[in-house]
């Protein structure tokens, strides 16, 4: 089975902009989580999906969004770029959220 | 809202020797908990899950509700086990705060 896969695996933007980042899940799952690292704050939650329906989310501003479409893969939207945003943007897959999740490679994103 | 404290940031311990990674979480009803593991350059993964209870490349992980821990432990540490280990709490059903994890602890095995 094919992993988790994440598009770009790098990223560097500027301020005030926005940006998409892609996950493609294990083909199968149909709940996918977003996460956001930095050395800082740590993995913490975004959102989840399942079945095209965001199902739960983190405390995050509105400025972070996601959808997902008819085939479980997902997007996350960040609009209006801060600098505090540069962080690793990690995706995981699962039958549903309360079993194993299985991680993408994550995105880099740079703000400068 | 639930908390997954890793006190550790960093241990380090001889190959054969036993190791021990604290995890402790608030949550007032019953969690399910989770090690994962981060080697280097791959990804994040599951090691073991409580509700499994099993060992998994010699780690064992159990619950203690009354001191609300689910410490990491192996006997005898081996140098492949040098990686990032994060702890990680879910509510019944998947919660609505998906995966909380602790900070992580850097595991350096040497020899």
């Amino acid at each position: 089975k094919a992993g988790v896969t994440q598009t770009p695996r790098y990223l560097i933007k500027t301020r005030g902009q926005q940006v998409t980042l892609s996950c493609s899940p294990i083909s199968g799952h149909r709940s996918v989580s977003w996460y956001q690292q930095t050395p800082g704050q740590g993995l913490q939650f975004l959102f989840e999906y399942f079945s095209e329906t965001q199902r739960n989310k983190g405390n995050f501003p509105g400025r972070f969004s996601g959808r997902q479409f008819s085939n479980s893969r997902s997007e996350m939207n960040v609009s209006t770029l801060e600098l505090g945003d540069s962080a690793l943007y990690l995706c995981a897959s699962s039958t549903d959220s309360y079993n194993e999740q299985f991680f993408g490679p994550g995105t880099r994103l740079t703000v400068l | 809202a639930q908390r997954v404290t890793q006190p550790e940031k960093l241990l380090s311990v001889f190959k054969g020797a036993p190791v021990e990674l604290k995890c402790n979480y608030s949550y007032s009803g019953s969690p399910e908990l989770f090690w994962y593991v981060q080697y280097s350059r791959q990804r994040l993964q599951l090691l073991l899950r409580h509700i499994s209870r099993e060992s998994i490349k010699g780690f064992t992980a159990d619950l203690n509700k009354g001191e609300t821990s689910f410490h990491l432990k192996k006997p005898f540490a081996q140098e492949e086990d040098s990686a990032m280990y994060y702890c990680a709490l879910t509510t019944p059903g998947g919660g609505a705060d998906g995966l909380t994890f602790g900070k992580g602890t850097h595991l350096i095995i040497q020899p």
